[in-house]
C-alpha cells in the first residue's frame, strides 16, 4: 500500500531552538495535513495544504506543500515544553472515502 | 460539542473472546475511519465508511467487521480476538471539506 517516510524518527532539542521535520512519499498527494498527538489522546490537526507550494503558518508552526506533491515539511520555531509529542504527516488519496495515509510520525522530546 | 467519542478507553480481552469498540460522531459528516497505532508504524485504516450504509476495507481489515447504520455510529467489531490484535484504536471522520477529526482512541490488550 501506499507509505509515508517522516524523518527524524525521534528528536531531542534544547527548549528555545527550531526544530524541522519532513514527509515523503512516492505517491502524489492533492491534501498534505500535519497533526500532533499528546500521550493518550487521539491526533490533532495543527495544518493542512492544500496546493502544491502552498506555505501555511499556524502561530510557531510553518509548513509547505512540496512542489512535486510529493512531500511536505513542518518547522517549529522557539519551541516550548508543551511541543513534546508525536508529529504525524498525513496524504489524503482522493476525496471519495476521505481516504488519509499516515508516516510513522516524528517524536520530538524538549529538554528543559 | 463532542466531536467524535469513542468507547471504552481501556479494554483487555482474552484470546478469542468477541468485543464492539464504539464509536460516535456528532458532526454530521460523512466519512468516518478507524485506524489501529501501533509503536513505529503511524496509523493504519482498518475500515472507512463513506455514508449510511456504505463501508468499504482499508489496509488492515483481516478480524475486524464494520457498519454503518447511522450518520452517527460506526462501530468496530472483534468476532475473535487475538494477540495481534493489541494497539491503540483510534476513529476518525471528516467530510469534504474538512480534515479528519479523531477519538481519544481505545486502547485494546488481548491476552
Amino acid at each position: 500500500g501506499q507509505q509515508l517516510n517522516q524523518s527524524p524518527q525521534s528528536m531531542f532539542i534544547q527548549e528555545g531552538e527550531d526544530v524541522s521535520m519532513n514527509c515523503t512519499s512516492s505517491s502524489i498527494f492533492n491534501t498534505w495535513l500535519w497533526y500532533k498527538q499528546d500521550p493518550g489522546e487521539g491526533p490533532v490537526l495543527l495544518i493542512a495544504l492544500y496546493k502544491a507550494g502552498e506555505l501555511t503558518s499556524n502561530g510557531r508552526l510553518t509548513a509547505q506543500f512540496g512542489i512535486t506533491r510529493k512531500d511536505s515539511f513542518l518547522n517549529i520555531s522557539a519551541s516550548i515544553p508543551s511541543d513534546v509529542g508525536i508529529y504525524f504527516c498525513a496524504g489524503q488519496l482522493r476525496s471519495y472515502g476521505q481516504n488519509f495515509v499516515f508516516g510513522p510520525g516524528t517524536r520530538l522530546s524538549v529538554l528543559p | 460539542n463532542a466531536g467524535v467519542t469513542q468507547t471504552p478507553k481501556f479494554q483487555v480481552l482474552k484470546t478469542g473472546q468477541s468485543m464492539t469498540l464504539q464509536c460516535a460522531q456528532d458532526m454530521n459528516h460523512e466519512y468516518m475511519s478507524w485506524y489501529r497505532q501501533d509503536p513505529g508504524m503511524g496509523l493504519r485504516l482498518i475500515h472507512y465508511s463513506v455514508g449510511a450504509g456504505i463501508t468499504d476495507q482499508g489496509e488492515v481489515p483481516n478480524g475486524y467487521n464494520v457498519s454503518r447504520s447511522t450518520t452517527e455510529d460506526f462501530p468496530l467489531r472483534l468476532l475473535s480476538a487475538a494477540p495481534s490484535q493489541t494497539s491503540v484504536y483510534f476513529c476518525a471522520s471528516s467530510s469534504v471539506s474538512t480534515e479528519a477529526f479523531f477519538g481519544q482512541g481505545t486502547r485494546l490488550t488481548v491476552v
